[in-house]
């Protein structure tokens, strides 16, 4: 099956520092990627949608400068959160879009758990 | 938009037991997908099960099967013969066809612990 990594796992920072987290699809391309943050026992919430080559879409009060989204390649987005603040620690999980589905399927990341002290 | 509902924050099942878990949307789209997805502790999203709106037939998968009632807009999954490997949280979610925007419409998620 469709395999979705994202690096680093676990991150801890000082509150100021930015952290970049990685999402790839391992074998297979993506045209879109998703990045969603959870909150303890709470759901996903979509934050923005990655599209290759092109601008990320940002869900209303997403803050774009804070939280910016490359997509450089077929298989790769990255998430940066700038000068991360205590309030920005959350779970956050990335998902790609198989190109290749008929219904445009998507694979979950394992998620990326960020703690700024 | 699209919105979907999970009245049932917290269910407990006793292991080799059956639970459903309820799940409701508001949608004007005649053609969409839903889905139920499981997160266990490790916090990984696994497909449960995959329902297709235009099929009238309920989707099922080993254990786990759904009643899909369009008109009512229900989608509600069954867990038979429950295990200690099903204790997760489970999320009801919707996409629509064609998906050129992008989204996954997410429930609140029913926590869902097995009791040996």
């Amino acid at each position: 099956g469709a395999v979705v990594s994202q690096h680093p796992s676990w991150v801890i920072c000082k509150s100021g520092t930015s952290v970049k987290i990685e999402c790839r699809s391992l074998d297979f391309q993506a045209t879109t990627m998703f990045w969603y943050r959870q909150f303890p026992k709470q759901s996903l919430m979509l934050m923005a949608t990655s599209n290759e080559g092109s601008k990320a879409t940002y869900e209303q009060g997403v803050e774009k400068d804070k939280f910016l989204i490359n997509h450089a390649s077929l298989t790769l987005s990255t998430l940066t959160v700038t000068s991360a603040h205590p309030e920005d620690s959350s779970f956050y999980i990335c998902s790609a879009r198989w190109r290749g589905s008929s219904y445009n399927e998507q694979f979950f990341g394992p998620g990326t758990r960020l703690t700024v002290l | 938009a699209q919105t979907v509902t999970q009245s049932q924050p917290e269910m407990s099942v006793q292991e080799a037991e059956t639970v459903t878990l309820s799940c409701t949307y508001d949608t004007s789209e005649n053609n969409y997908y839903l889905f139920w997805y499981k997160q266990p502790p490790s916090r990984q999203m696994i497909l449960v099960i995959r329902q297709e709106a235009y099929k009238q037939q309920n989707a099922t998968e080993n254990r786990f099967s759904v009643n899909f009632q369009k008109a009512a807009k229900s989608f509600s999954l069954k867990i038979s013969d429950s295990q200690l490997g099903d204790t997760a949280m489970y999320f009801c979610a919707f996409m629509k066809i064609p998906n050129t925007g992008n989204q996954f419409y997410f429930g609140t998620g029913t926590s869902l612990t097995v009791i040996p």
